[in-house]
């Protein structure tokens, strides 16, 4: 049961440096969401995709664009990396929006930007 | 406004007594979702349990309890019987119907929960 799996767990990069963050979800949800985790903070959403084909912002959308690219895989891209990106970056997934759905998150990827 | 308020930020607790962490949120939705998840020192969010803003009973999970006071708008997590595999970051979350435009769980900062043996 892989459940949520983010690639790649570490990674170090420059400022103006470019990076694709990966995730896949093998519980056939339809909803994807990415959340960043900065100390002492909760996780804040930064998209989501409620089902295949769709994608919106959340609270901090900025520097960061995604792509749904089928139903299992949902990732998320910075074009040019600033050190305010540092972070650790969660993916989550859930059957679909309902308010009773939990979502199921990934084991997280550590950024650092230099 | 904050959404959701841990005003926690750390706890000690002794082994096996029972643990009381609290949340209060603020929404103006009828219909929401209140969620607990755990975080230990390893990283990953587990989810722990689930209130529903209609459901009239308290959510229970094993060992996790929600103390749902839905007019005071709180939220707490009771774990009884604590383990020192209890020790972690607990959070709250809520998920609105409306959302505010975005979908998604608003968390609080968090609790850094430690069990003392």
């Amino acid at each position: 049961n892989a459940g949520v799996t983010q690639t790649p767990k570490f990674q170090v990069l420059k400022t103006g440096q470019s990076m694709t963050l990966q995730c896949a979800q093998d519980m056939n949800h339809n909803s994807m969401y990415w959340y960043r985790q900065d100390p002492g903070m909760g996780l804040r959403l930064i998209y989501y995709s409620a089902s295949e084909g769709t994608t919106d912002k959340g609270e901090v959308p900025n520097g960061y664009n995604v792509s749904r690219l089928n139903k299992r895989e949902f990732s998320l891209r910075l074009e040019s990396a600033a050190p305010s990106q540092t972070s650790v970056y969660f993916c989550a997934s859930s059957e679909d929006r309902g308010i009773s759905q939990p979502q199921h998150f990934g084991d997280g990827t550590r950024l650092s930007i230099l | 406004a904050q959404k959701i308020t841990q005003t926690q930020p750390g706890m000690f607790v002794q082994e096996k007594e029972a643990v009381t962490l609290d949340c209060t949120y603020d929404t103006s939705d009828q219909s929401y979702g209140l969620f607990w998840y755990k975080q230990p020192s390893s990283g990953e969010m587990i989810f722990l349990i689930y209130q529903g803003s209609y459901d009239e009973q308290n959510a229970t999970e094993g060992r996790y309890s929600l103390n749902f006071q839905k007019a005071r708008k709180s939220a707490n997590l009771v774990i009884s019987a604590s383990q020192l595999g209890d020790s972690a970051m607990y959070f709250c979350a809520m998920r609105e119907r409306s959302g505010g435009g975005a979908d998604g769980l608003t968390f609080g900062k968090g609790t850094h929960l430690i069990i003392q043996p």
